[in-house]
């Protein structure tokens, strides 16, 4: 079984610009979550996606979106990039909507900003 | 406002030192308590989730405990391959958002 995949790996932005991550979840899984693990903060909560719908955002300016697509893979779009966006972003999947179904990882897209 | 909070920060042990890790948790509505091990440029693989306090959970060397404050994760007899860093993270309400402490570095020497 695939597991969840992201891409690119690596990606190098200056400042003001604008990056798209991308994810596609395990098979089967309907709901995708985004984190930024930044060096020294830990795994913070970013998007959750189940459905096509946004429900629920962490504590992020609004400059971070994503969406969700019919085939449940996702985006994650970052509008007017600060040096202090640098950091692992992770996308997570999981069976549907149970609170309490594990959340199965992919291993990151690591961006950098200059 | 929910928090997790891991102990210590960096743990070093000899192979066969067994030892335990702490996750101390305050959250609301607790859905579920999670550990995941980290390889550097890895994501975050699950290893266990604990629902209610009393449970307890075994793969190979590793056992996680729950209490109603607390997780543990007891490491019997490491091996140098169970280096990694350990994150716990707590599930809250209806949300599906984890909670994620600031992970533990485990280094085993042969």
């Amino acid at each position: 079984e695939a597991g969840v995949t992201q891409s690119p790996t690596h990606l190098i932005k200056t400042r003001g610009q604008q990056v798209t991550l991308r994810c596609s979840p395990i098979s089967g899984h309907t709901s995708v979550y985004w984190y930024q693990q930044a060096l020294g903060l830990g795994l913070q909560f970013l998007l959750w996606y189940d459905e096509g719908e946004e429900r629920n955002r962490g504590n992020f300016p609004p400059r971070f979106s994503g969406r969700q697509f019919p085939n449940y893979s996702s985006e994650l779009n970052v509008n007017a990039l600060e040096l202090e966006d640098s950091a692992l972003y992770l996308c997570a999947s999981s069976l549907g909507r149970t609170e309490n179904q594990p959340q199965h990882f992919g291993d990151g897209t690591r961006l950098s900003i200059l | 406002e929910d928090q997790v909070t891991q102990s210590p920060e960096a743990l070093r042990l000899q192979e066969g030192e067994s030892s335990s890790l702490n996750c101390s948790y305050t959250v609301s509505g607790l859905r579920g308590l999670f550990w995941y091990r980290q390889d550097p440029g890895k994501g975050p693989e699950f290893l266990f989730t604990l629902y209610s306090a009393g449970e307890e959970k075994e793969k190979e060397r590793l056992k996680a405990t729950l209490t109603k404050k607390e997780s543990f994760l007891h490491i019997t007899a490491p091996k140098p391959e169970d280096s990694a860093t350990y994150l716990c993270a707590a599930g809250s309400g209806a949300n599906s958002k984890l909670t994620f402490g600031k992970g533990i570095t485990l280094s085993v020497r042969p």
